[in-house]
């Protein structure tokens, strides 16, 4: 089955305590994206990679790293998590770069940082 | 001035009524519309995408843009209980980044 799989789905932690959460995907997707979602704010763009060992900056980068070392995986690196990082995560892959390429979302990773 | 601007929302309508879900953007550069459909608890799912001005019908679904405004609209027909969901209107650029909307959340009664 074609899909995005996240994990943790959910993770309660401590601020300053490193942590990542992993995204992989299954569909040889060249681009894959993080965004948070917070209500009354949608869904913002954290960092996206148009390939591997490309990846750029979104709307709201700071405080996040990524990587992408392969095609597949596309990790979100927090390295010390502060509690306005409490937010609904989303990964999502696209195959291309084409205006209307569908984006694919995996299931959510519920953070909580106290 | 966010790039993308959706009216919030909540949306209560009856069974069988017509829904219009509107945002509105900044950029008049942007070409790409799309409208994602997401349930509770789950990832966003995409419904439909339009490019540049005119309609796009899909089954119940229509979506609308126009251009002169930078206003787009999903129209729902005959909506039914299962459309109930946050909708989000997005909108892609350059390419590689993505704009959504805070959604609207819509509830179609029994």
């Amino acid at each position: 089955e074609a899909q995005v799989t996240q994990n943790p789905r959910y993770l309660i932690t401590v601020t300053g305590k490193k942590l990542t959460v992993t995204c992989s995907q299954n569909m040889n997707h060249e681009y894959m994206s993080w965004y948070r979602q917070d209500p009354g704010l949608g869904l913002r763009q954290i960092y996206y990679s148009m390939n591997v060992e490309v990846t750029d900056k979104g709307d709201v980068p700071e405080g996040y790293k990524v990587s992408r070392k392969e095609k597949r995986n596309f990790p979100l690196i927090l390295e010390s998590p502060s509690p306005n990082q409490t937010s609904l995560y989303f990964c999502a892959s696209r195959p291309g770069l084409a205006g209307g390429d569908t984006q694919y979302f995996g299931p959510g990773t519920r953070l909580t940082v106290l | 001035q966010k790039e993308v601007e959706q009216d919030p929302g909540p949306l209560s309508v009856p069974e069988g009524a017509i829904v219009s879900l509107n945002c509105t953007y900044s950029n008049s550069a942007f070409q790409y519309f799309m409208w994602y459909r997401q349930y509770s608890r789950k990832g966003p799912e995409l419904l439909m995408y339009t490019y540049s001005s005119g309609n796009k019908e899909d089954g119940r679904f229509t979506a609308q843009v126009d251009k002169s405004s930078k206003y787009i609209s999903l129209f729902i027909r005959d909506s039914q209980p299962s459309d109930s969901a946050t909708y989000l209107c997005a909108i892609p650029f350059n390419f590689n980044k993505f704009y959504f909307g805070s959604g609207t959340k819509l509830n179609v009664k029994p």
